[in-house]
């Protein structure tokens, strides 16, 4: 059974402290890892796909890492509107998602 | 990115009355589109797995009778949730995935629909 563990459950941050979130996996033929940001009372919106161990991808303040047992999400110099539930989840040979928990990020100004 | 949009955004019902919820990918055609249940605080439940012209696939514990799916075409889903009662009031997100292509294979979700039976 695929099992994903995100880590932490919640983080506070000043504005401007960098730090990583974690997503560690397990999964019967991985096809890709997803991370993708919630906003309160809204679907996920897409962040990045990850398919091979060593990839890296960066959209603004965000950057995913890929290893073959967990990614993570490493935000610089956050911001207030950086602030929302990251959610991780991976694609296996099925192509089914399983979700983790979620991260939720709360940055502080 | 691909947009995946659903109607309606919220809504309220009372115990007994069925509610249906669309779900259309309006840029890409979706053979398969997804939907989840969330509660709060809580991450996406996978519901059922629905391929455009068969029969959904619904996961363990979720009642095929009392949520129905619908995937007439390849861009618009349906889950009809039949004879509603308070414990189903939840957050309904659907979720369609592009195949291949300039966007590769991603699962896209939908704004989400806000259901409360009173």
């Amino acid at each position: 059974e695929d099992q994903v563990t995100q880590s932490p459950e919640a983080l506070r941050l000043q504005e401007g402290e960098s730090s990583s979130l974690n997503c560690s996996y397990t999964v019967s033929g991985l096809r890709g890892l997803f991370w993708y940001r919630q906003d309160p009372g809204k679907g996920p919106e897409f962040l990045f796909t990850l398919y091979s161990a060593g990839e890296e991808k960066e959209k603004e303040r965000l950057k995913a890492t890929l290893t073959k047992k967990e990614s993570f999400l490493h935000i610089t110099a956050p911001k207030p509107e950086d602030s929302a539930t990251y959610l991780c989840a991976v694609q296996n040979a099925g192509n089914m998602l399983t979700f983790g928990g979620g991260t939720r990020l709360m940055v502080k100004p | 990115g691909a947009v995946v949009s659903q109607h309606p955004s919220r809504v309220i019902c009372k115990s007994g009355t069925s509610v249906k919820i669309e779900c259309r990918s309006l840029d890409f055609q979706a053979t398969t589109m997804f939907w989840y249940r969330q509660f709060p605080k809580q991450s996406l439940m996978l519901m059922a797995t629905s391929n455009e012209g068969s029969k959904a696939t619904y996961e363990q514990g979720v009642e095929k009778d009392k949520f129905l799916i619908n995937h007439a075409s390849l861009t618009l889903s349906t889950l009809t949730v039949t004879s509603a009662h308070p414990e189903d009031s939840s957050f309904y997100i659907c979720s369609a995935r592009t195949v291949g292509g300039g966007l590769k294979e991603t699962q896209y979700f939908g704004p989400g629909t806000r259901l409360l039976v009173l």
